[in-house]
């Protein structure tokens, strides 16, 4: 089984700064098909089920604010979230689906406001 | 358009099983695989398994096998989660969620509480 990990597990960012999040593969999950890295990110707030914020690694879903961005290929991914908002403060997973239809998830990084 | 909309919240004793329904968009049922994922207090996420109703195959995480039953029901479009033996750390809140793509999921069900106790 592929396991990802993320780091840090909690991390705490001023209003108006930058967080960074990383997500580690134990295998590459590169895509030869098409050259993609097959990597989502996922935004988890308290009560709610989680919502898709990026996909192929770096290719954010329809809506999602342009502070977020994702970056990296292999097996070492980045989220960053530019210009922190209040409203960011949630819970983030990173998701491989290179074993689809197995997946798995990251443990999650708490996100909050320092 | 989309909406994954689920059971209600369960209580259950160790050795039972339980069955969450998940009913989907008419429109989307035979169009997109849907998956189940749970997430324990305070824990992250925990894929379970999935179905595609389009071809009736099946896939379920290691840790599941022989324990859990997914199936679809076209009439009613809706799919189901039946996790027997259950034990103590089972409970979670059981999300369904719909797979777009190559393995994202794009669409979740509002999830439901399943509680194992004496």
């Amino acid at each position: 089984d592929i396991v990802m990990t993320q780091s840090p597990d909690s991390l705490a960012v001023s209003l108006g700064e930058r967080a960074t999040i990383t997500c580690k593969s134990s295998q590459n999950l590169l895509n030869t098909l098409n050259k993609k890295n097959s990597l989502a990110w996922y935004q988890q707030k308290p009560g709610q089920p989680p919502k898709l914020l990026i996909h192929w690694a770096s290719t954010r879903e329809s809506g999602v604010p342009d502070r977020f961005s994702g970056s990296g290929s292999g097996t070492d991914f980045t989220l960053t979230i530019n210009s922190l908002q209040a409203e960011d403060v949630a819970v983030y997973f990173c998701q491989q689906y290179y074993t689809t239809p197995l997946y798995t998830f990251g443990q999650g990084t708490k996100l909050h406001i320092k | 358009q989309g909406q994954l909309v689920q059971s209600g919240t369960e209580v259950k004793k160790p050795g039972s099983s339980v069955k969450v329904s998940c009913k989907t968009s008419g429109d989307t049922f035979k169009s997109y695989p849907f998956n189940w994922v749970r997430q324990a207090p305070g824990q992250g996420l925990e894929w379970l398994g999935g179905i595609n109703p389009l071809f009736g195959t099946r896939h379920f995480a290691q840790a599941f096998q022989g324990r859990l039953t997914i199936t679809a029901d076209e009439s009613t479009t809706t799919v189901y989660m039946e996790l027997s033996s259950l034990r103590f750390d089972d409970t979670a809140v059981y999300y369904c969620a719909r797979v777009r793509g190559f393995g994202c999921f794009d669409r979740w069900g509002q999830g439901t509480q399943v509680t194992v106790s004496s």
